[in-house]
């Protein structure tokens, strides 16, 4: 594909569920991103994939979050026992060899 | 430890203004800066990307500078419209991967 796709765009999940976020990165990237932006705050740093490297998950808040990613390409993202304050929007990046950074379109989680 | 701060943190501007948004870095050791645009609801979109020995890069109506000697980008945006309506982010690069963003200004232009 053209750019970075991520899936579902909307989730809604009840706190205790588990979700699982799926992204797509462009094809030849090998550099994987996954951030969460709060309403109105900045982009945080949750975990990064480059290769067969293993990832950086210095910015996971929990041992709920976990990523992986598979045969180097398609990376999920999987919350367990979701909290209210898991709510916010996940975005997904992959980069060039320049490091340019491109991002997906994001996944809006909503923990009622 | 890496801090990006830009401001001002909202700006209005009329259509058709030339206008500077800041970023400003608290390590000059970085490996590039990159900026992007975020519309209300939307993933990030890359504008310009800066490497650590560029001074400058252009696209259109977008100019971008960077002196990292005094930890300090620059965004240039010439002769606003109000497509221009968004929020811009500055990244820096620190070592070789780890992205730190700034938090953001939010621009609107005023047909």
């Amino acid at each position: 594909g053209a750019g970075v796709s991520q899936s579902p765009s909307n989730k809604v999940t009840e706190k205790g569920k588990d979700v699982e976020l799926r992204c797509d990165p462009i094809s030849g990237h090998t550099a994987l991103y996954w951030y969460r932006q709060s309403l109105g705050q900045g982009l945080e740093f949750l975990i990064y994939f480059q290769g067969n490297s293993a990832p950086d998950k210095s910015g996971l808040p929990s041992d709920r979050f976990s990523a992986e990613r598979t045969g180097g390409s398609v990376s999920t993202l999987t919350i367990q026992r979701t909290q209210q304050e898991d709510s916010a929007v996940y975005l997904c990046a992959s980069s060039s060899l320049r490091n340019e950074q491109f991002f997906g379109p994001g996944t809006r989680l909503t923990v009622l | 430890k890496q801090e990006v701060t830009q401001i001002p943190a909202a700006l209005s501007v009329p259509e058709g203004e030339n206008l500077v948004l800041n970023c400003s870095f608290t390590d000059s050791a970085i490996y590039n800066l990159q900026w992007f645009r975020q519309d209300p609801g939307k993933g990030l979109t890359s504008l310009l990307l800066i490497q650590s020995s560029q001074r400058e890069q252009t696209s259109g109506r977008l100019n971008a500078s960077l002196d990292k000697s005094s930890g300090r980008s620059t965004l240039y945006i010439a002769a606003s419209q109000p497509g221009d309506s968004a929020t811009y982010l500055c990244a820096v690069v620190s070592g070789t991967y780890k992205y730190i963003f700034g938090t953001g200004t939010r621009l609107k232009v005023l047909a």
